[in-house]
């Protein structure tokens, strides 16, 4: 039973528009949310994270939003470029508590962003 | 050289065989991780080695064998694989073992049982 669903293999957006990748979790005592982008042939590399206190959190053209009563949270880049081609990953964790290293993560979303 | 770093990229083996995979971290941090990423299935934690200490086996079948000799380099030993164990192993470390802390890949190697 996956506790976290990415339900959208892939994306395709053009160059400058917003680009909005979706997560859905199902165990409710995750409380802490991370994003990771993976290139072909490298390893995932972190992107951004949120933790359950919070409704949103900003990195330059990256935002996450959490919706805790929907179990939901999703990734915007804006504007997308070419560069953020790539597969995107979405994690979730149990913050408190002595497990928290354990990362949850979805099978991802292919993002293609066209010129 | 910086980062986390895996060998070999690519290993293709019998299932009589007996290897070994290797993941070297140079970012002095004290947690390291085993994943598994199988073809259309997430990434699933394998192992967790805290400060040198084996403090997660997620339910991994005993042909797989991690090491942890010191806090910089990690093992995963292999012997009488099943075709099904082809995937892709990634190896990370954080700081510490938290998830507040981010986890930094390796580039992974692709596993091939024959």
């Amino acid at each position: 039973d996956q506790q976290v669903k990415q339900n959208s293999p892939s994306l395709s957006v053009q160059e400058g528009r917003i680009s909005i990748l979706n997560c859905d979790y199902t165990n409710s005592m995750f409380d802490y949310f991370l994003w990771y982008k993976k290139y072909p042939a490298e390893g995932p590399t972190f992107l951004i994270s949120i933790s359950s206190i919070k409704d949103k959190n900003e990195d330059g053209r990256f935002t996450v939003f959490l919706n805790k009563s929907a179990k939901h949270l999703s990734l915007h880049i804006v504007p997308s470029q070419p560069g953020d081609s790539a597969v995107y990953f979405c994690a979730a964790s149990v913050g408190s508590g002595g497990s928290n290293y354990k990362l949850t993560f979805g099978k991802g979303t292919l993002l293609t962003v066209n010129p | 050289e910086t980062g986390v770093t895996q060998t070999p990229r690519h290993l293709v083996m019998g299932m009589t065989n007996k290897k070994s995979l290797k993941c070297e971290q140079h970012l002095g941090h004290n947690a390291m991780y085993w994943y598994k990423q199988s073809a259309k299935k997430p990434l699933e934690l394998m192992f967790v080695y805290s400060l040198e200490e084996r403090v997660e086996n997620n339910s991994v079948p005993s042909r797989f064998s991690p090491e942890c000799p010191n806090s910089s380099h990690l093992f995963l030993h292999l012997h009488t694989l099943q075709p099904e164990d082809s995937a892709l192993y990634l190896c990370a470390s954080s700081l510490t073992r938290t998830s507040t802390y981010e986890q930094y890949f390796g580039p992974g190697t692709r596993l091939t049982v024959t």
